[in-house]
């Protein structure tokens, strides 16, 4: 299992540019999320989605857009970059487990965004 | 208002000694979970351990344990015999309502855990 995955690693934007985060997750796991985890702060949620075709608003969704058409992938798009979108974004997916009282959410190693 | 507090922004702590991190939670609904996790140098977010608020004793996990104290709503970490590869950051994060109806997270600002060799 490749568990989560997130590209790029890295990206420098311009401001007004858009681009998209690519996340995928190879454990059918139903839930998937985007966080940004900015100095200082925990992390934030920005979208979510509960299934294929389902996705919603998180705590600070402005300037981001989510589709989930397929279980395993959940793209993060920035429409017009800027520079308050610079940080780091992390990719989640969790799903229940059999046997286990919870659901830990299983991280991506995160795509350091910065924004100029 | 903080729903997670996480009040020790750093901390040093001597290799081997035991140390606790810190967290209090506010929540009105009798149903939730805590979570911490570790973050290294190298980005990665770790899960840790989990406490459920109807879950009757404290969670370990190896050399990790919580003191859970319900009515004070805190749900601090605690690392037995630390050692150098303990140093990250810590993150504690709440899970409101039941599992399986909500998986979302809200999350301490976390701290930053050094230990001294």
């Amino acid at each position: 299992n490749a568990g989560v995955t997130q590209t790029p690693k890295f990206q420098v934007l311009k401001t007004g540019q858009s681009m998209t985060l690519q996340c995928a997750q190879d454990m059918n796991h139903e839930y998937m999320s985007w966080y940004r985890q900015d100095p200082g702060m925990g992390l934030r949620l920005i979208h979510y989605s509960v299934g294929a075709g389902i996705t919603d608003q998180g705590e600070v969704p402005n300037g981001y857009n989510v589709s989930r058409s397929t279980t395993e992938d959940f793209p993060l798009r920035l429409l017009s970059a800027a520079p308050s979108q610079t940080s780091v974004y992390f990719c989640a997916s969790s799903s229940p487990r059999t046997g286990v009282s919870y659901n830990e959410q299983f991280f991506g190693p995160g795509t350091r965004l910065t924004v100029l | 208002a903080q729903k997670i507090t996480q009040t020790q922004p750093g901390m040093f702590v001597q290799e081997k000694e035991a140390v606790t991190l810190d967290c209090t939670y506010d929540t009105s609904d009798p149903s939730y979970g805590l979570f911490w996790y570790k973050q290294p140098s190298s980005g990665e977010m770790i899960f840790l351990i989990y406490q459920g608020s109807y879950d009757q004793q404290n969670a370990t996990e190896g050399r990790y344990s919580l003191n859970f104290q319900k009515a004070r709503k805190s749900a601090n970490l605690v690392i037995s015999a630390s050692q150098l590869g303990d140093s990250a950051m810590y993150f504690c994060a709440m899970r409101e309502g039941y599992m399986d109806s909500n998986y979302q997270l809200i999350w301490g600002a976390g701290t930053k855990l050094i230990i001294k060799p």
